[in-house]
């Protein structure tokens, strides 16, 4: 059965500090891994990670893939309250193209 | 302004009464999918349509149906044998299915009262 764990699920930190967000996966014929930030409504797109070791990089935020021991990291540095929301994670099953989501990272940033 | 729209925002029904949810988007995408998102939960996939006229059962589909007649549209029908149908429903859109990133809708939060 097709399995994504991401932990911690809730998290509480201060502005400026830096956060790691883990999410390990069992998925049939595995295609890559998406990453998704969720305030109230609509996850918003973050990441695409499909090849393992390569970092992807989008302003404070970062993600990297092992396919060999089957986990992704997602790093926010210097953390912001607009950084609150919920981060999820979603790798790609293969031949039926669906998206297999966990249960998500709740961040809370203090001010 | 292109994107994904679903309507309405809040929906409140009678135990009993079906309801269709509507997903329309304007970006040309061929692939579209409905998600159900419980409090605490990640999104479980309800029903994916890949191309127009076709559709596929996600993991569950019981107590749900779609039509795709149109590119542009993925109506989704919560029908009176959904056993627990209060819930956030999600749609997104993939220029195709595969390794295409999937964009979501803003959702649709259904109450059952």
């Amino acid at each position: 059965e097709d399995k994504v764990v991401q932990s911690p699920l809730s998290l509480v930190v201060h502005e400026g500090d830096t956060v790691t967000l883990n999410c390990s996966y069992e998925v049939t014929n595995f295609r890559s891994l998406l990453w998704y930030k969720q305030e109230k409504k609509a996850p918003t797109f973050l990441f695409m990670l499909t090849s393992s070791g390569i970092e992807k990089k989008s302003g404070r935020l970062s993600s990297i893939l092992d396919k060999k021991e089957l986990f992704s990291i997602l790093n926010i540095t210097a953390t912001q309250t607009g950084d609150s929301a919920v981060y999820l994670c979603a790798p790609t099953q293969g031949g039926s193209e669906k998206l297999v989501f966990g249960k998500g990272t709740k961040l809370t940033v203090n001010p | 302004d292109g994107g994904i729209t679903q309507s309405p925002k809040y929906l409140f029904r009678k135990e009993g009464q079906n309801v269709t949810l509507s997903c329309e988007q304007n970006l040309n995408h061929d692939a579209m999918y409905w998600y159900r998102q419980d409090p605490g939960q990640g999104l479980r996939l309800i029903y994916y349509s890949q191309i127009v006229n076709d559709f596929q059962k996600g993991d569950i589909a019981e107590g749900y149906s779609v039509s795709r007649e149109k590119k542009e549209s993925f109506p989704l029908t919560v029908t009176s044998a959904q056993k627990n149908p209060t819930a956030f429903y999600l749609c997104a859109s993939s220029i195709s299915g595969g390794l295409d990133t999937q964009y979501f809708g803003p959702g649709t939060r259904l109450t059952v009262l």
